[in-house]
């Protein structure tokens, strides 16, 4: 069964300090990977995918993931956390030739000043 | 910049009772999808929908769900006779192409209660 994980539930980081956010899929074939976040009374926010190519992608907000084909995982980081940046965050792992998404359980981020 | 938007923010029903969730993709986007979350859950693809036809649905979508785009710029989706496992955040979302590389747009979610 495809499925996609977000092992931590809550993720707390001081501003200033590094972020990651887990990751990882079991997802048939090499399936195209996203992060999406959402703040409160608002819908899903593409930040970034990963589709081909360098390990390494950036997206919006300063924020980047890294695709590691071996764990079957895209984590997502900052170098530099802000009070603005909590909200929830949802990996989402589309298979190729497919239109859908599968989404994990979401991971909330809390960034205290 | 252009966002998806759904109506009613909160639906409240009863049991048994027909209910349409709408949507309003953004104008330049060939391929509408539904979402469903219940609470505590993860995120559920539901259906997608292009040119007027369903392309593809999950073992959740079944008689009691369907879509349409009644006009040019809605995509709805219908639960007949709703049960108390509706109940969830419903999201519907828009993409411009076809394939799974493409970003989907999300709007900010219909929260239906069955009661």
């Amino acid at each position: 069964a495809q499925s996609v994980a977000q092992p931590e539930d809550q993720v707390n980081v001081a501003e200033g300090n590094p972020l990651t956010v887990k990751c990882t899929y079991s997802v048939s074939g090499n399936p195209y990977l996203f992060w999406y976040v959402q703040y409160p009374n608002r819908g899903l926010q593409f930040l970034l995918k990963y589709i081909t190519g360098d390990n390494l992608v950036k997206g919006s907000y300063g924020f980047e993931a890294e695709f590691n084909k071996s764990q079957t995982s895209f984590h997502l980081k900052k170098p530099s956390a802000l009070v603005s940046d909590s909200a929830l965050y949802f990996c989402a792992v589309s298979p190729r030739d497919f239109n859908k998404f599968y989404f994990g359980s979401g991971t909330k981020l809390n960034v205290k000043p | 910049e252009p966002e998806v938007t759904q109506t009613p923010s909160h639906q409240v029903t009863q049991m048994g009772q027909e209910v349409i969730l709408r949507c309003v993709p953004i104008s330049n986007h060939l391929y509408f999808y539904w979402y469903r979350q219940i609470l505590g859950q993860k995120v559920e693809f539901l259906v997608s929908f292009y040119n007027n036809e369903i392309s593809e649905k999950s073992e959740i979508f079944d008689d009691q769900f369907s879509v349409e785009r009644p006009d040019g710029s809605n995509f709805t989706l219908k639960i007949r006779s709703t049960k108390l496992e509706d109940s969830a955040m419903y999201f519907c979302a828009s993409s411009e192409v076809r394939g799974g590389y493409n970003e989907q747009f999300f709007g900010p979610g219909t929260r239906l209660t069955v009661l």
